[in-house]
């Protein structure tokens, strides 16, 4: 079974930092792109970063390109997150999710960081 | 970037009734190398992660009832349930994939009438 577990939300300052995690497990990790969408409290889904599967194509939205940097790291067949100069507009739930290509199959349960003073 | 405009924001249907859903892209998502629309459909439940449900437009991923369907072609796409049930209540969204950033439709409710 194919599981994706977040971690590492939770509150932070604005213009603070956070380091977000996902673990993976039930399927080859490093066949697959991976990706980190959002979710802000009572909005749609916003795709933010994607890594190919060697980690040598990454792939940004323009609002986090310069503060965040998604890398993974295939022989621990984790995903990650560093978000820097965090603003209260990055407040969402964080869902690491993986696929084929660009296409996202899998879905963990999320992460919430909450950028407020 | 490729603006998918998702209609209705919601819609109420009755059980057993029919649900369609419409996804227009701002440019086409059609691949002529690999003869595909690279178009995806997800439903989201309340405090729940979104789940695929149709892929490539019209292909239903393993698992998916049968009832969802996918179609459409280059900017045009829908997302249709043929007979709706208590459970299929959830918002739904049509997303691109063939190229980043990646977008999704802004969502559309779907609700028991």
């Amino acid at each position: 079974e194919v599981q994706l577990v977040e971690s590492g939300g939770g509150l932070v300052l604005p213009g603070g930092s956070l380091r977000l995690s996902c673990a993976a497990s039930g399927f080859t990790f490093s066949n697959h792109w991976m990706n980190w969408v959002r979710q802000a409290p009572g909005k749609g889904l916003e795709w933010v970063a994607n890594i190919k599967k060697d980690g040598s194509e990454k792939y940004y939205v323009d609002s986090v390109k310069g503060r965040f940097t998604i890398s993974r790291d295939n022989a621990q067949n984790s995903l990650s997150l560093q978000m820097s100069s965090l603003r209260a507009e990055d407040t969402a739930v964080y869902y690491c999710a993986g696929g084929q290509g660009f296409l996202i199959e899998n879905w963990g349960q999320g992460t919430l960081v909450t950028v407020s003073s | 970037d490729i603006v998918m405009t998702q209609s209705p924001d919601s819609l109420a249907v009755s059980l057993g009734e029919r649900a369609t859903i419409n996804c227009k892209s701002g440019r086409s998502v059609f691949s002529t190398s690999y003869n595909e629309n690279f178009l995806a459909w997800y439903q989201q439940k309340p405090g729940q992660p979104p789940k695929l449900l149709v892929y490539s437009a019209s292909t239903r991923k393993s698992g998916v009832p049968d009832r969802f369907s996918g179609s459409g072609s280059g900017t045009d796409f829908a997302l249709t349930i043929s007979s709706l049930q208590a459970e299929d209540v959830a918002l739904y969204y049509c997303q691109q994939y063939i190229s980043a950033p990646l977008t999704f439709g802004g969502g559309t409710k779907v609700e028991i009438e």
